[in-house]
């Protein structure tokens, strides 16, 4: 059965860093892109970033470019996504899933992240 | 880039069919697949079509998915109408910029 499992949330200061982690398992990790999808709280959901199945090409939202970075650890089944400079607007539920460059076939159950003073 | 235009709601009566649009403001809808993706309140959206048309396996038939080059927009439709029916319902494309958009997603009531 296929599980993504995200880690690494919580509370942080404007300004500060955070790095999600998501445990990949049930499934080939290598053959698949994998991205982050956030949903501030009340609102719709957001692409943020997409990483291919090497990691070889990265991409992200307008948004979180410069600031976030995604990577991952295919001898450890384990997506990173390394948040810096962070805003309140950040503030979201973020989920890791697993699919294509462009699509995304399989969600995680998500972990909040708050960006409060 | 682009953005697809949902209505914020529907509702419809068990055993009804009810259909949500999707817009896409620039660019063809045909360009690039569209997806579909439900959420119930406090959980994960789980994928109910891809490439347009396609049902995951474990979705009912009861789903189906359509793009209608005409009018520059993808429809969801769901028949026989059930309560546990009653989500969040997005839809999802991309450009070939590099942009993955999601519609604003529209609140199904089924009463």
């Amino acid at each position: 059965e296929e599980q993504l499992l995200e880690s690494g949330g919580g509370l942080v200061q404007p300004g500060g860093s955070l790095r999600l982690s998501c445990a990949a398992s049930g499934f080939t990790f290598t053959s698949y892109a994998m991205s982050w999808v956030r949903q501030a709280p009340g609102k719709g959901l957001e692409w943020v970033s997409v990483i291919n199945d090497s990691g070889g090409s990265t991409y992200y939202a307008d948004s979180v470019k410069g600031r976030f970075t995604i990577s991952r650890d295919n001898s450890k089944n384990t997506l990173y996504l390394q948040m810096k400079s962070l805003r309140a607007e950040d503030t979201a539920i973020y989920y890791c899933t697993k699919g294509t460059l462009w699509k995304f076939d399989y969600w995680g159950q998500g972990i909040l992240v708050t960006v409060s003073s | 880039n682009f953005m697809l235009t949902q209505p914020h709601s529907v509702s419809e009566s068990p055993g009804k069919t009810v259909t949500i649009s999707c817009t896409r403001s620039s660019g063809s809808i045909a360009t690039n697949s569209v997806q579909w993706y439900h959420q119930r309140p406090g959980s994960a959206p789980t994928t109910v079509i891809y490439e347009d048309n396609q049902r995951p396996s474990g979705v009912p038939d009861r789903f189906s998915g359509s793009i209608d080059s005409s009018s520059n927009s993808a429809s969801l439709t769901i028949s026989g109408l059930k309560t546990d029916d009653e989500a969040d319902y997005y839809c999802q494309s991309y450009d070939n910029s590099n942009h993955v958009v999601f519609g604003g997603g529209t609140k199904l009531t089924v009463l």
